[in-house]
């Protein structure tokens, strides 16, 4: 079953508002979780890597006051969208280690953004 | 991090052995080696992981020469189903980064 958990799948929202995705980890721990966007037929883009119980730490070109990015809890990372526009339109996909093995990246599956 | 290169695409019928090759040449000392698979509007789900040799699980075979400076992903029999993007990734997975970087990936199509 699904280790990590992603929600929503889909959203549609005007241009401007702040959209909200949630990504938790459901069977472990997670002292770090990881932000990457996809655009159409194109590959995973890393944005951010999200620390519990501290800032985040951001990509190249990604803006942290556009991508605000809280890891509240061991097992619960948000990404809030602020202010979208339609450039933000994009496929959003979390994923998580498990803080205590060498084990590969566990990814959510994925949230459509789609901003009208 | 290492840098992967993988063939944009492939294709295939059902039935038969498929063998996705990738290069890293500069893969480090405590690099592993993972491949992904990825579905339409789906997130990436792992396939196999190995660091030498030769690695088989239920679905796929992972062989690495003794330079490590490519690996092959082989997936046997393959059907319609497994018409994905496959994506190698090279880190080390003690770091806290682990494979982060996405390579353009192999798009397989597998026709019937």
């Amino acid at each position: 079953g699904a280790v990590v958990s992603q929600h929503p799948s889909w959203v549609i929202c005007k241009s401007g508002t702040s959209v909200k995705i949630e990504c938790r980890s459901l069977d472990f721990q997670a002292t770090t979780m990881f932000w990457y966007r996809q655009f159409p037929k194109q590959s995973l883009m890393l944005m951010a890597t999200s620390n519990e119980g501290s800032k985040a730490t951001y990509e190249q070109g990604v803006e942290k006051d556009k991508f605000l990015i809280n890891h509240a809890s061991l097992t619960l990372s948000t990404l809030t969208v602020t202010s979208a526009h339609p450039e933000d339109s994009s496929f959003y996909i979390c994923s998580a280690n498990r803080a205590d093995s060498n084990q590969p990246q566990h990814f959510g599956d994925g949230t459509r953004l789609s901003i009208l | 991090l290492a840098k992967t290169t993988q063939p944009i695409s492939m294709d295939s019928y059902e039935g038969q052995e498929v063998n996705i090759t990738c290069s890293h040449n500069n893969i480090a000392t405590n690099d592993y080696i993972t491949w992904y698979q990825q579905f339409p509007s789906q997130g990436p789900r792992f396939i196999i992981q190995g660091y030498k040799t030769k690695v088989t699980n239920e679905v796929a075979s992972l062989f690495i020469p003794a330079d490590r400076k490519s690996s092959t992903l082989s997936l046997p029999r393959v059907s319609l189903s497994d018409t994905a993007v496959y994506y190698c990734l090279v880190g080390d997975p003690d770091t806290g980064r682990r494979a982060l970087t996405f390579g353009s990936g192999t798009r397989l199509q597998v026709q019937p």
